[in-house]
């Protein structure tokens, strides 16, 4: 069975600019989570949706946004990106208790 | 923020070792999890030790759990130079959300 996917794998952007990360999850699973992970940090957690509704949100500005489609695969949202924006964007699903994690996505931001 | 801080913050030790890894956190748990990373790319799921619980193993994987002191511990027995990662507990305050609060890490390095 394939993992949980993410495209792209790396992304470069400019200040002001927008991006759009995209994640597949496991095939079953319904709930599907977002984490930065700023680099020598632990992930922090942003999004997670259940079912296409939102269950929880971390503390992170509204610049940040996400939404799940009918066949559970998940997009992140970022408007307005800001230098600290920059790291690496992992994607979970999870059937219940134990989450599985895609390879992340890189993002730079110049 | 992070839930919890991991000891050490690195940790170098011989292949054939065993190496041992503590996590503390801040509020009560239903479940606490170890996570493995390497090269800064996707987490993989090590073990998952319930509130309930004490000791936990899977293979070369022991955890200890102690609520009381709101800690925990993972011990890798007869290391293994393809264990050099960096190790992360996260820990889930409420059962049915699967939010994972993470610690710091702890970054492994076993010497060949």
């Amino acid at each position: 069975d394939a993992g949980v996917t993410q495209s792209p794998t790396h992304l470069i952007k400019t200040r002001g600019q927008h991006v759009t990360l995209r994640c597949s999850p496991i095939s079953g699973h319904k709930s599907v989570s977002w984490y930065q992970q700023v680099l020598g940090q632990g992930p922090q957690f942003i999004f997670q949706y259940y079912e296409k509704e939102e269950r929880g949100r971390g503390n992170f500005p509204d610049r940040f946004s996400a939404r799940q489609f009918p066949n559970y695969s998940s997009e992140l949202n970022v408007n307005a990106l800001l230098l600290g924006d920059s790291a690496l964007y992992l994607c979970a699903s999870s059937p219940a208790d134990t989450q599985y994690f895609g390879p992340g996505t890189r993002l730079t931001v110049l | 923020s992070q839930q919890g801080e991991e000891d050490p913050q690195a940790l170098s030790i011989q292949e054939g070792e065993n190496a041992t890894m503590n996590c503390s956190y801040k509020t009560s748990i239903n479940n606490l999890q170890w996570y493995r990373q390497n090269s800064g790319r996707g987490l993989v799921h090590l073990i998952l030790i319930r509130s309930n619980e004490r000791e936990k193993h899977s293979g070369r994987l022991r955890v200890t759990l102690d609520t009381s002191k709101k800690s925990s511990s993972l011990l890798i027995t007869a290391s293994r130079a393809a264990d050099t990662a960096s190790y992360f507990c996260a820990t889930v305050v409420n059962f049915g959300n699967e939010k994972l609060t993470f610690g710091t890490g702890t970054r492994l390095t076993i010497i060949p």
